[in-house]
């Protein structure tokens, strides 16, 4: 079965730190340009960040340029968000996504004090 | 930035109904536009990218069309699963964009 499955998410307090990981099954994410989406609640999708397969090309929303990093494992088979001076707004789902093809569950980040 | 805006913002419609949704690029897209499937509480799904090819597995009742600014995406005969929320999104280019989302709930 092809699936993604993120982890990683929590509470978190203003300021701090958390790393996400995506990792995939069934298919190989080497072949796939990689993306995170994220959703505040209640509200619409937001594209965060994305990278080319061989991981030369990382593109991301001003929101969060200098703050988060997006990487990749092929070996692994594996995505990564490291998030840094997390905001309040920040808080969302996060969903790894491989092309505009196959979506991960979520994990929920909540950024609070 | 490239800004996607979807109508209508909600629809009500009946089982059996054929209903479409748009979405509009505030600028030339060609065909990069890539439509999804939101439940509540579930992440979203893919049905259709490059304005109109379908996913894999996805019925075709699923259709989409259009390039450049206009697009539309139309869900034939619909059924109590197809309501949802759906959204477009633009990976012309960066940052890529999402539409508001269009809701589809049942008259």
């Amino acid at each position: 079965e092809v699936q993604l499955v993120e982890s990683g998410g929590g509470l978190v307090q203003p300021g701090g730190s958390l790393r996400l990981s995506c990792a995939a099954s069934g298919f190989s994410v080497s072949t796939y340009w990689m993306s995170w989406v994220r959703q505040a609640p209640g509200k619409g999708l937001e594209w965060v960040a994305n990278i080319k397969q061989d991981g030369s090309e990382k593109h991301y929303v001003d929101s969060v340029k200098g703050r988060f990093t997006i990487s990749r494992d092929n070996a692994k088979n594996s995505l990564y968000l490291q998030m840094n001076s997390l905001r309040a707004e920040d808080t969302a789902v996060y969903y790894c996504r491989a092309s505009s093809m196959v979506w991960g569950q979520g994990t929920l980040v909540t950024v609070s004090s | 930035d490239i800004q996607m805006t979807q109508s209508p913002s909600s629809l009500s419609a009946s089982v059996g109904d054929r209903v479409t949704i748009t979405c509009r690029a505030s600028q030339g897209i060609s065909n990069y536009l890539a439509w999804f499937q939101q439940k509540p509480g579930k992440a979203p799904k893919s049905l259709i990218y490059a304005a109109s090819s379908l996913q894999s597995g996805v019925p075709s009742k699923f259709s989409g069309s259009g390039s450049g600014t206009d697009f539309t995406l139309t869900i034939s005969s619909l059924q109590p699963e197809d309501f949802a929320t759906y959204y477009c999104q633009q990976y012309n280019s960066y940052p890529q964009t999402f539409g508001q989302g269009t809701k589809l709930e049942i008259k």
